[in-house]
């Protein structure tokens, strides 16, 4: 079955630690997406990329990168400049398809945790 | 631009009551109109969605959602709430060619015995 798969599902992170969390999709969508969801806020938008090998920041993007090199994969970086990581983190993918637009599939998260 | 307002961030209904969850946007386009549901832990999943044509949408679960422009409101509805139900909805809205969705900021629906 298609979907999107983030992993790891838990991650850990000590004080001054890069962290990478993945997003694997193989739906074949062109649109990737990586959000921040904290108790009472919603979702927040880190960065977007429409295209391989391009992105664009959204909301939030101070102390995260990421990377498109591949059209399936969209993975995110948790810099040790992110002062306050801690918090649920949710990619998505979308596409323009013949019948219309159809919003956005999401992951089932990763749920990071400073330490 | 786009923005979306969900009216009351915490919502409770009694089993079998009726669920309603307001949703009003503002789009400069026709919108195109969604909403998701996210249980504990877990990502959020499509419950339904209204592009173009009929202005009354049936999703899963049970719920359904009616497009009134001249309200610019896309509200949820479910005619007997299950325990199941209880969840965190968002409403979101894109302007279809923009690709990208503007979410609400959620409502938790709380469904007692």
């Amino acid at each position: 079955d298609g979907g999107i798969t983030q992993s790891p599902k838990y991650l850990f992170r000590k004080e001054g630690q890069n962290v990478t969390l993945s997003c694997e999709q193989n739906l074949n969508h062109d649109a990737m997406y990586w959000y921040r969801q904290d108790p009472g806020q919603g979702l927040r938008l880190i960065y977007y990329s429409q295209i391989v090998n391009d992105f664009q920041k959204g909301d939030i993007a101070e102390g995260y990168s990421v990377s498109r090199e591949k059209k399936e994969s969209f993975p995110l970086t948790v810099t040790s400049a992110q002062k306050n990581p801690t918090a649920f983190y949710l990619c998505a993918s979308s596409t323009m398809g013949t019948g219309g637009y159809y919003g956005y599939t999401f992951g089932s998260g990763t749920r990071l945790t400073v330490v | 631009a786009q923005s979306v307002t969900q009216l009351g961030s915490h919502v409770s209904v009694s089993e079998g009551a009726l669920v309603l969850l307001r949703c009003n946007y503002s789009s400069s386009v026709p919108p195109y109109l969604f909403w998701y549901v996210q249980y504990p832990n877990q990502g959020l999943q499509l419950l339904l969605k209204y592009t173009t044509g009929a202005t009354l949408v049936k999703g899963i679960n049970g719920f359904e959602a009616e497009f009134k422009k001249s309200e610019t409101s896309f509200h949820l509805t479910k005619p007997s709430a299950h325990m199941s139900d209880a969840a965190e909805y968002f409403c979101a809205v894109s302007d279809g060619s923009a690709r990208q969705l503007t979410f609400g900021s959620g409502t938790q629906l709380t469904v007692l015995p």
